[in-house]
């Protein structure tokens, strides 16, 4: 069965270092997007991609954070100067289609620890 | 705007009793749909059911059962005779009609004892 895919696991980084968090998404699937939650705290939209574009992204993306799709398979997720309060677990997701009928699905994360 | 409100943070059962997890929801919209996801101590969002606005009926699967009451916003999800096994966090979510932001709710942490 397909399945997203992230690379690397767990990521450690100094305070003001840039970061590239990597996905994999489904082959066929056209939408993208990327999560983020904060150890034993809900999970929290960041952006959705579509189209080499962003389509919609939360107060969370600010300019620290940067999203592309690079080539054919990969979707990253940038972080620009990194902060204490960035660790978390990113999620990337990916779906068929961008109306709510399509499911996303969830790679396992990368776990980002900043230090 | 959308919100997803989790009222227990945590339960802890003894195996093989009954659990219900609620979820409550609050959107503007009339499209929209609700989704139940399972978080493992391994970290991965597993999903677990899809629903939409317009389709009320319950659904059973194994020993997982949704109630969806949209005159009281709330899409509660039942484990029968629990196991160790379902010890994880559960998050409710919800996705209005552009399905491009889901907003989860707090997550119930349950913890299933042997």
């Amino acid at each position: 069965e397909p399945e997203v895919t992230q690379t690397p696991s767990h990521q450690v980084t100094q305070m003001g270092q840039e970061v590239i968090l990597r996905c994999v998404p489904i082959s066929n699937h056209l939408y993208f997007y990327w999560y983020r939650q904060i150890l034993g705290q809900k999970v929290e939209f960041l952006v959705s991609f579509y189209n080499n574009e962003i389509s919609e992204k939360s107060e969370i993306f600010d300019d620290q954070f940067s999203v592309e799709r690079p080539d054919g398979s990969n979707f990253t997720l940038k972080i620009r100067s990194t902060k204490l309060e960035d660790s978390a677990m990113y999620f990337c997701a990916s779906s068929l289609g961008g109306g709510s009928t399509y499911e996303q699905y969830f790679g396992p994360g990368t776990r980002l620890t900043v230090t | 705007a959308q919100k997803v409100t989790q009222a227990q943070t945590e339960i802890s059962v003894v195996e093989k009793e009954d659990v219900t997890l609620d979820c409550v929801y609050e959107t503007r919209d009339t499209t929209y749909y609700l989704f139940w996801y399972k978080q493992p101590p391994s970290g991965e969002l597993v999903f677990l059911i899809r629903r939409n606005s317009f389709d009320e009926q319950n659904e059973i699967s194994g020993r997982y059962s949704w109630n969806f009451q949209k005159s009281t916003s709330s899409f509660n999800f039942t484990i029968t005779a629990s196991q160790v096994v379902d010890s994880a966090v559960y998050f409710c979510a919800l996705s209005e009609s552009s399905g491009q932001n889901f907003v989860f709710g707090p997550g119930t942490r349950l913890s299933v004892l042997p």
